[in-house]
C-alpha cells in the first residue's frame, strides 16, 4: 500500500526541540520532492518546508526559516523535520506530503503542542 | 510570497446543487493550482491539479478551471459526502501557499 506515516509529535515547552519523521512505503521514495504542511487547531493549511528528491535543495516558509530543518534519508525512505526553538504558535498537526503533481499523497499527521 | 484569496469562506448549499468556489492569486501562477478536500481531523485529499486535471479516483462532478490569477472549483451536483472543507494551493513557486479554506455546509 502506498502510504506516508508520520511520527515524533508530542508536548514540548517553548524553546525546546523535536524531530518529526515520515516513513514512506509502497513507492520509490528517491525521485520525489517532499513537503511538510501544518495546520494549527481550527485554522487553515500552512506549507512549512520542502526538499528535492536528492536532498540537494531545501525550501522554507518565512515563519520557520532558521528554526526548522528538513532532511531525508533515501536509504530508509524517510523524511524528517527538525523543529528547534519552538514557540506556542508552532502548535499544529504536521503532515508530510509527496510533491508530485501537486501534493498528491499525505500522511495522517502528527500533533505538536508547544506549551508551558 | 504569493497570496491566495479564497471565497467564500463558508458556503451553504443543498444536495443536488451546483456550487463554485473561487481562488485568486496575488500574481500570475500559470496553471499551477491545486484543490484539496479535507474532512475534520483528516489529511487533505487532492482533487484537482494543474488547475483543471482531475486526480485519479475523484468523481467527475468535481471540475476546475482558470489560469493566471483566477481559478474556480465547481461541484456539479452536491452529494452528502461533499460537505467538507476545500483548500486551494499554488505550487508555481516556493513558498507554496494555500487559500484560507472554504467550508461547504448543508443548508
Amino acid at each position: 500500500e502506498v502510504q506516508l506515516l508520520e511520527s515524533g509529535g508530542g508536548l514540548v515547552q517553548p524553546g525546546e526541540s523535536l524531530r518529526l519523521s515520515c516513513a514512506a512505503s509502497g513507492f520509490i521514495f528517491t525521485p520525489y520532492a517532499m513537503s511538510w504542511v501544518r495546520q494549527a487547531p481550527g485554522k487553515g493549511l500552512e506549507w512549512v518546508a520542502a526538499i528535492r528528491g536528492s536532498g540537494e535543495r531545501t525550501f522554507y516558509a518565512g515563519s520557520v526559516k532558521g528554526r526548522f530543518t528538513i532532511s531525508r534519508d533515501n536509504s530508509k525512505s524517510t523524511l524528517y523535520l527538525q523543529l528547534n526553538s519552538l514557540r506556542a504558535e508552532d502548535t499544529a498537526v504536521y503532515f508530510c506530503a509527496r510533491d508530485s503533481h501537486a501534493l498528491d499523497l499525505w500522511g495522517q499527521g502528527t500533533l505538536v503542542t508547544v506549551s508551558s | 510570497d504569493i497570496q491566495m484569496t479564497q471565497s467564500p469562506s463558508t458556503l451553504s448549499a443543498s444536495v443536488g446543487d451546483r456550487v463554485t468556489i473561487t481562488c485568486r492569486a496575488s500574481q500570475s501562477i500559470g496553471n499551477w493550482l491545486a484543490w484539496y478536500q479535507q474532512r475534520p481531523g483528516k489529511a487533505p485529499k487532492l482533487l484537482i491539479y494543474k488547475a483543471s486535471n482531475l486526480e485519479s479516483g475523484v468523481p467527475s462532478r468535481f471540475s476546475g478551471s482558470g489560469s493566471g490569477t483566477e481559478f474556480t472549483l465547481t461541484i456539479s451536483s452536491l452529494q452528502p459526502d461533499d460537505f467538507e472543507i476545500y483548500h486551494c494551493q499554488q505550487y508555481n513557486s516556493y513558498p507554496y501557499t494555500f487559500g484560507q479554506g472554504t467550508k461547504l455546509e448543508i443548508k
